[in-house]
């Protein structure tokens, strides 16, 4: 099957700081998504996008499908921003296969 | 609209007990999965439905069952719980079959 491989594994940031979170997949996908895993276990939706560029406020993601990536941007981090990131692709009948996520810690 | 909503939040069984996690979408969502995150790692798919009457088995279906009897409600099925099924449990909906996913608040299993 695909596999997804994200990096870096772990990354400490000083607030304020940008950061660039990559998830690499091994033959083309339909689709991708970027969660959010906060401190409370709780995954939040943040970008559903298969192709292109999309920004919300401070972070934005860009999928590059025929180079098999993509990317998630984070701009003047902040505390809350702390987590596991995932990146997953959404195989045919709703099924998602995730990465290993990043872990960002943000430190005041 | 609640989105996907799952019950319990938290549950202790003994080894060799059953029990029955509830998932429940209000989003007419066709396809339905269940997913369960180990520490460290991401989620792995248990079973997942394409629509009520129908489903199948994910990458870990062993010592689970699921039903799906209408389109809002699919619930996971511990037969006879294992130590090694002690994991963080998501359920997910989509619309469509390459569709965005949208996953409950997780339930927080532990097997003694």
């Amino acid at each position: 099957g695909i596999q997804v491989e994200q990096s870096p594994p772990d990354l400490i940031l000083q607030e304020g700081a940008n950061s660039t979170l990559r998830c690499n997949f091994s033959d083309s996908v339909n689709n991708l998504q970027w969660f959010h895993q906060n401190p409370w276990g709780q995954l939040i939706n943040l970008f559903y996008i298969p192709s292109g560029t999309k920004q919300n406020g401070r972070l934005s993601a860009t999928t590059v499908a025929t180079e098999r990536y993509s990317l998630l941007y984070i701009s003047s981090s902040q505390t809350t921003d702390s987590g596991v990131y995932f990146c997953a692709f959404n195989t045919n009948a709703g099924k998602s296969t995730f990465g290993d996520g990043t872990t960002l810690t943000v430190k005041p | 609209n609640a989105g996907v909503t799952q019950t319990p939040k938290f549950q202790v069984l003994k080894t060799g007990q059953s029990m029955t996690l509830q998932c429940a979408q209000d989003m007419n969502h066709e396809y339905m999965s269940w997913y369960r995150q180990d520490p460290g790692m991401g989620l792995r798919l248990i079973h997942y439905s394409v629509g009520a009457g129908i489903t199948d088995q994910g990458e870990v279906p062993n010592g689970y069952n699921v039903s799906r009897s209408t389109t809002e409600d699919f619930p996971l099925r511990l037969l006879s719980a294992a130590p090694s099924q002690t994991s963080v449990y998501f359920c997910a909906s989509s619309y469509g079959s390459f569709g965005e996913q949208f996953f409950g608040p997780g339930t927080r299993l532990t097997v003694l």
